[in-house]
């Protein structure tokens, strides 16, 4: 079964400083991954996905992320850091149905405090 | 925009009560899911849907059951609420995705606390 592995649970940043969130998954084939942003009393919302091609890939807000196949991961990063960025970061992979509806598998989030 | 919309944002039951979460999405999108999502455990699914009346099990459909008779709604059914369920349920969205995944839209959560 496909597993997503995020080994920080809290990371505290000062503001202006750089960032990068760690992610590693366990998936057979070639995964479909993404990481998602959940700011306080909110949903879900896509920060940036991984299909294929170049494996580093540009998403919203200023942040990135590169796929590392040899590593099986996909760090998040941002070269500099803004109070509004304090949030719940959720690294996912799809999974597949017959149906067609794609599932995704989330890790269990990493916690993002900024310091003034 | 697409908009997914939940039916409550905060909901309080007790033990032994059926309880019926709804998620109305305004895209015209085949797919729908149901997530929980707990402190330290991330989300996981319980069940989605990718056309009407058709529901598939997600990760923990235990105690759980769907109802979908409208392509833009899904319903979520604790059939006997119990306190374990306590658990911020979170709704989303797709277009179908045959070859290449499709994004998910989640609506903002209804935070359940069964008592």
């Amino acid at each position: 079964a496909q597993s997503v592995t995020q080994p920080d649970i809290h990371i505290t940043v000062s503001e202006g400083a750089s960032l990068e969130l760690r992610c590693n998954y366990s998936y057979g084939a070639t995964p479909y991954l993404f990481w998602y942003v959940q700011s306080p009393g909110q949903g879900l919302q896509l920060l940036l996905k991984y299909f294929s091609g170049d494996t580093l890939v540009q998403g919203i807000k200023g942040f990135e992320a590169e796929f590392k196949r040899s590593q099986s991961s996909f760090n998040l990063r941002k070269p500099s850091v803004h109070w509004s960025d304090a949030a719940e970061y959720f690294c996912a992979v799809v999974m597949y149905s017959g149906g067609g509806a794609d599932g995704l598998t989330f890790g269990k989030g990493t916690h993002l405090i900024i310091q003034p | 925009d697409v908009k997914v919309t939940q039916s409550s944002r905060y909901l309080v039951k007790r033990t032994g009560e059926k309880v019926f979460l709804e998620c109305v999405q305004d895209m015209d999108h085949e797919n729908m899911f149901w997530y929980r999502q707990d402190p330290g455990l991330g989300l996981r699914l319980i069940y989605f849907s990718y056309d009407v009346k058709m529901k598939e099990k997600g990760d923990i459909p235990e105690g759980y059951s769907v109802s979908r008779e409208k392509k833009e709604r899904f319903s979520l059914i604790l059939e006997s609420a119990s306190t374990n369920q306590t658990s911020m349920y979170l709704c989303a969205s797709s277009l179908m995705g045959l070859v290449t995944y499709n994004e998910q839209f989640f609506g903002p959560g209804t935070r359940l606390t069964v008592l």
